[in-house]
């Protein structure tokens, strides 16, 4: 089965740090661009990050620089490494997996880690 | 601040028929595949419409997608209860070089 598990989500204080895992399974996931989505509560989705099959990462304004996304071919894992968090990235996290490239549609999706950035 | 434009919300009776209006630029609708996405209540999203109106494996012909310059839509006929979700396009931008999601838009069934 086709499968994202994502992990890592917590309570973590303003400027904080965090990590999120994602887990893949069922399918070749050196394969597959991979991106982060992320979505408030009561809001929209938003996108945060996106990473190609060679490691290339893209992300929005709203994170650059201080969100890093990266892969680990060999553990079948995508993460992303969150600092300098603020309120306004508490959200549920999403991995998500492209399906024919990054600029494509996301046709696989995790189940989602909370994140809560509050002192 | 969402760059692609949906309409906040449409409701219609069972077994009718609504569409969603989706609004971008040349730089992202105009050029690039878009994408729709449903999300059930308390659900992550799932993909619904793939490189502007083909169907992945499994989603109801109910479901079709178009598009038109800067501007794509989404229909739902034969409009179901279960159909009651939020819906979300989507399309990669060339000027922001990211992935940019619709402001979304909630279907409620009457």
């Amino acid at each position: 089965e086709v499968q994202l598990v994502e992990s890592g989500g917590g309570l973590v204080q303003p400027g904080g740090s965090l990590r999120l895992s994602c887990a893949a399974s069922g399918f070749t996931f050196s394969s597959y661009d991979m991106h982060w989505v992320r979505q408030a509560t009561g809001k929209g989705l938003e996108w945060v990050s996106a990473i190609g099959t060679a490691g290339d990462p893209y992300y929005p304004g709203s994170v650059k620089g201080r969100f890093t996304i990266s892969r680990e071919n060999a553990k079948n894992s995508l993460y992303l490494q969150m600092n300098s968090l603020r309120a306004g990235d508490t959200a549920v996290y999403y991995c998500a997996r492209a399906s024919s490239g990054t600029r494509g549609g996301m046709d696989v999706w995790g189940q989602g880690t909370t994140v809560t950035v509050s002192s | 601040q969402s760059v692609l434009t949906q309409p906040p919300s449409v409701s219609e009776a069972p077994r009718q028929r609504v569409t969603i209006s989706c609004s971008g630029s040349s730089s992202n609708i105009g050029n690039n595949a878009v994408n729709w996405y449903q999300q059930l209540p308390g659900k992550a999203p799932k993909l619904l419409i793939y490189y502007d109106d083909l169907l992945p494996s499994g989603v109801s012909d109910r479901f079709s997608g178009s598009k038109s310059g800067t501007s794509a839509s989404l229909a739902i006929s034969g409009l179901q209860s279960e159909d009651e979700a939020d819906y979300y396009c989507a399309a990669w931008d060339d000027s922001l070089n990211g992935y940019v999601f619709g402001t979304g838009t909630k279907v409620t069934v009457l």
